[in-house]
């Protein structure tokens, strides 16, 4: 069964610092790696990932797969208050006809001012 | 552009009650769909997904089911809710059938007494 772990649970930071969420995986067919934010309702998507070492960034964040060692981080810099949400952790499945996503249980970042 | 709907927004049910969510997904053809719940301390678990009408695959044996009836509906059903069946439900929808790129809804929170 597909797992995705996601540290730390919960994590309460000032603005302006620098935060650092990490996601480990097992995937039997691995495809993709995928970070969503979900602020209340909706999640929506920030960034796919497929090969080792490419750096995905938009803004202040930023995003690096290591395929070897099975994980992922998201970076935040100069964190904003409305950097506050559940970042989630998914991985998606090429094995069967579904290419299933399996999500990580998230972790909730509150910046405060 | 694209928007997806999902009705109600809260919804409170008693144990043994029937239960119809409904998403439609806006300013797209073909759309694949996806009915996912998330619990409390629990990441989002994929129910149901669907490449076209009438065509829908289970992910999870349980007493729920979906229907496609059009192509931009997608409706989650039950004849009987269980307390187990609390939590709140996102619809999802993507270009490409095998993309783990998804667009949330807003969800339906359900409570089931």
């Amino acid at each position: 069964e597909d797992k995705v772990v996601q540290s730390p649970l919960s994590l309460v930071v000032h603005e302006g610092d620098t935060v650092t969420l990490n996601c480990s995986y097992e995937v039997t067919n691995f495809r993709s790696l995928l970070w969503y934010k979900q602020e209340k309702k909706a999640p929506t998507f920030l960034f796919m990932l497929t090969s080792s070492g490419i750096e995905k960034k938009s803004g202040r964040l930023s995003s690096i797969l290591d395929k070897k060692e099975l994980f992922s981080i998201l970076n935040i810099t100069a964190t904003q208050t409305g950097d506050s949400a559940v970042y989630l952790c998914a991985v998606q499945n090429s094995g069967g006809s579904n290419y299933k996503l399996t999500f990580g249980k998230g972790t909730l970042l509150t910046v405060n001012p | 552009s694209q928007t997806i709907h999902q009705w109600p927004a809260t919804l409170v049910q008693p144990v043994g009650s029937p239960l119809s969510l409904e998403c439609t997904v806006e300013g797209t053809s073909n759309p694949n769909l996806y009915w996912y719940r998330q619990a409390a301390g629990r990441g989002l678990q994929l129910l149901f997904y669907s490449v076209g009408i009438g065509q829908i695959s289970s992910e999870v044996p349980q007493n729920l089911s979906a229907s496609r009836p059009q192509d931009r509906q997608f409706i989650l059903s039950s004849k009987k809710l269980l307390l187990s069946d609390s939590g709140f439900y996102l619809c999802a929808w993507s270009r490409i059938w095998d993309s783990g790129e998804q667009y949330f809804g807003p969800g339906t929170r359900l409570t089931v007494t």
